[in-house]
């Protein structure tokens, strides 16, 4: 139990262009999602948390705007990188997290590799 | 502040060798401890997790851990490690009443033939 799952696994977009990732959780309903971005070699770094049904809260320096995420049923949630430069390269990584009892877990999906060229 | 440090960046082991991975943390509350693998181009991996209770966790893959309150330690072992161990590893901790995970900055597992 408790799989989630990201779609796509990679994707190779173009300088300009918008990508969006899914995250699905496919045997619990998911309160709670996150999204992380992890550099090369380095650690996870949280760039948003999303509750169904509401506007998601960004950590500090993380453009809103150009990550918009929306998270509008209890399994799924999205991440749409707009506009996307080659910066915007990196290793993607959702998570979500059931409700009571087990509220302090999360469940991390696969992740998903963004190339932007 | 909340933190959670792993002091190593690297560690070489032989193969059969014995090995322990070490995490620190900084936490105000109770914490809830885990510990994840990541294999290369992968999504982390739950080895083990800590709530309460017996301070020694068993996890996947023969590896334990130990809570530690008096040192703030979550050390990960493995009485003998396979080459199919080498990865990257995290610890991280959370709690019941908040949302956000602090991750460690990660320990890269060698294991040498």
């Amino acid at each position: 139990g408790a799989v989630v799952s990201q779609h796509p696994s990679r994707v190779i977009c173009k300088s300009g262009t918008s990508v969006k990732i899914e995250c699905r959780s496919l045997d619990f309903q998911a309160t709670t999602m996150f999204w992380y971005r992890q550099f090369p070699k380095q650690s996870l770094m949280l760039m948003a948390t999303s509750n169904e049904g509401s506007k998601a809260t960004y950590e500090q320096g993380v453009e809103k705007d150009k990550f918009l995420i929306n998270h509008a049923s209890l399994t799924l949630s999205t991440l749409t990188v707009t506009s996307a430069h080659p910066e915007d390269s990196s290793f993607y990584i959702c998570s979500a997290r059931p409700g009571l009892p087990l509220a302090y877990e999360q469940y991390f999906g696969p992740g998903t590799r963004l190339t932007v060229t | 502040a909340q933190s959670v440090t792993q002091p190593d960046i690297h560690i070489t082991v032989s193969e059969g060798a014995s090995l322990e991975l070490r995490c620190n943390y900084s936490y105000g509350a109770t914490p809830y401890l885990f510990w994840y693998v990541q294999s290369p181009g992968q999504g982390l991996q739950l080895l083990l997790k800590y709530f309460s209770g017996d301070t020694l966790v068993q996890g996947i893959k023969g590896f334990e851990a130990e809570f530690k309150r008096s040192q703030s330690s979550f050390n990960l072992r493995k009485p003998s490690v396979h080459w199919s161990d080498a990865a990257e590893y995290f610890c991280a901790v959370g709690a019941a009443s908040g949302n956000q995970f602090y991750f460690g900055t990660g320990t890269s597992l060698t294991v040498i033939p």
